[in-house]
Formats: C-alpha cells, sequence, structure tokens
C-alpha cells in the first residue's frame, strides 16, 4: 500500500497570509495527486486534480504543485471561508488520504 | 446540476447487514465510475469502493473486502453499497462520490460528493 503523509497535522494562520501544505507518497505516483476542503459538518470537495489542475469553480488562489512523491498545496491570500481541513488523495492505485491538515485561524 | 443523496443508514448491530443507497441526478450516471468513501467520528477520509461506469469492474479497500459489496442500476441512476458482517469500526459518515479520470489518471479523483449517512454499528 501506498502511505501518504501531510504536514503539518495542523497549521494557524490569518486572513491574507499565505499557506503551503505538504503530502508526501511513501513511493512514486506520477501526478495522481488530488486536494480537498473539507468544512466541519460538510462534504468534502474537490480543489485540485493531477497534482496541479483546478477544479471548475475553485479560486485561483488555490494551487497545487509536485510529481513523484513530493506534493503542495498553496493557498496565495487566505480568505475566512479556507479555515478548514485539507486532505491530499493518491490515484496511483486503488485511492488513499492522507491525514489531513486542520487550517485553523490565528 | 449534479447532485448526489446517500440514504439508508442507521443504527445496526454488530454482524448484521445494511444496504445504503445514493440516488444521483444532474449528469449522465452511466458514464462515470462512482466511490464510496467513510469518515469515522472525528477522523480522517477512508476510501471503500469504487465501480466502473458499467459496473463490470469493482475495487475494495483491504478492511471491507469479502464484507461489502459495491453496485449500480444504471436504469435507475443508482449506487448501492451493502454491508455486510458489519463491525463496530465500521461507523462513519458514508460519502457516495462521482469518480473521475479513471482509467486514464489511474483511479482518478472524486470531483461531486453527497451530503452523506451514518451508519452505526453498537449493540
Amino acid at each position: 500500500d501506498i502511505q501518504m503523509t501531510q504536514s503539518p497535522s495542523s497549521l494557524s494562520a490569518s486572513v491574507g497570509d499565505r499557506v503551503t501544505i505538504t503530502c508526501r507518497a511513501s513511493q512514486s505516483i506520477n501526478t495522481y495527486l488530488n486536494w480537498y476542503q473539507q468544512r466541519p459538518g460538510k462534504a468534502p470537495k474537490l480543489l485540485i486534480y493531477d497534482a496541479s489542475s483546478l477544479q471548475s469553480g475553485v479560486p485561483s488562489r488555490f494551487s497545487g504543485s509536485g510529481s513523484g512523491t513530493d506534493f503542495t498545496l498553496t493557498v496565495s491570500s487566505l480568505q475566512p471561508e479556507d479555515f478548514a481541513t485539507y486532505y491530499c488523495q493518491q490515484g496511483y492505485t486503488t485511492p488513499g488520504f492522507g491525514q489531513g491538515t486542520k487550517l485553523e485561524i490565528k | 446540476q449534479v447532485q448526489l443523496v446517500e440514504s439508508g443508514g442507521g443504527v445496526v448491530q454488530p454482524g448484521r447487514s445494511l444496504r445504503l443507497t445514493c440516488a444521483a441526478s444532474g449528469f449522465t450516471f452511466s458514464s462515470y465510475p462512482m466511490h464510496w468513501v467513510r469518515q469515522a467520528p472525528g477522523k480522517g477520509l477512508e476510501w471503500v469502493a469504487l465501480i466502473s461506469h458499467d459496473g463490470n469492474k469493482e475495487y475494495y479497500a483491504d478492511s471491507v473486502k469479502g464484507r461489502f459489496t459495491i453496485s449500480r442500476d444504471n436504469s435507475k441512476n443508482t449506487l448501492f453499497l451493502q454491508m455486510n458482517s458489519l463491525k463496530p469500526e465500521d461507523t462513519a459518515v458514508y460519502y457516495c462520490a462521482r469518480g473521475n479520470g479513471f482509467g486514464y489518471r489511474g483511479y482518478g479523483w472524486g470531483d461531486y460528493w453527497g451530503q452523506g449517512t451514518l451508519v452505526t454499528v453498537s449493540s
């Protein structure tokens, strides 16, 4: 099984900050990496697919990069609605998620 | 607009069975693979199962293999998850998600998700 490890597990930031979340795979997964946002009590929402492609309707302040084993999700200028938990998911084999990164207001 | 509505959750005793349903609308259901993903209370996301657009291929997480069965009825735009031999560790909110990218970008991703249905396994 491919293990997905996100860092940090939690992060405190302020509105307007630039933040980066990292996801590392235990083996190369090409660019088969996707990112989701989940607000409390809500379903996950797809943000980025195939490592760097922005899902339709997602604000351009979200971006993704990486290939192989190391990937990042960046939010260029945090908005109040961005405080949520973020998950990466590999699609190289049967899907698996990272443990999540909780983004909290400082 | 794409809409996915799960139903069938509830409280069930260990060892019993439950069938979840996901009603799809707003897209050509028969053209898309579908996933089930679950989330235990206060925990992260766990992928459960995937079915191809035509129902000919099924994939399962090791934790449910041999106990759960994913299926679909394309004539009724409906996805199912039959859960047998339920265990307390199966307690979770179960989401259905429309698949995309499957077959040409590995196993792909879930681009639209339902609101989930809660399954509680307890005596």
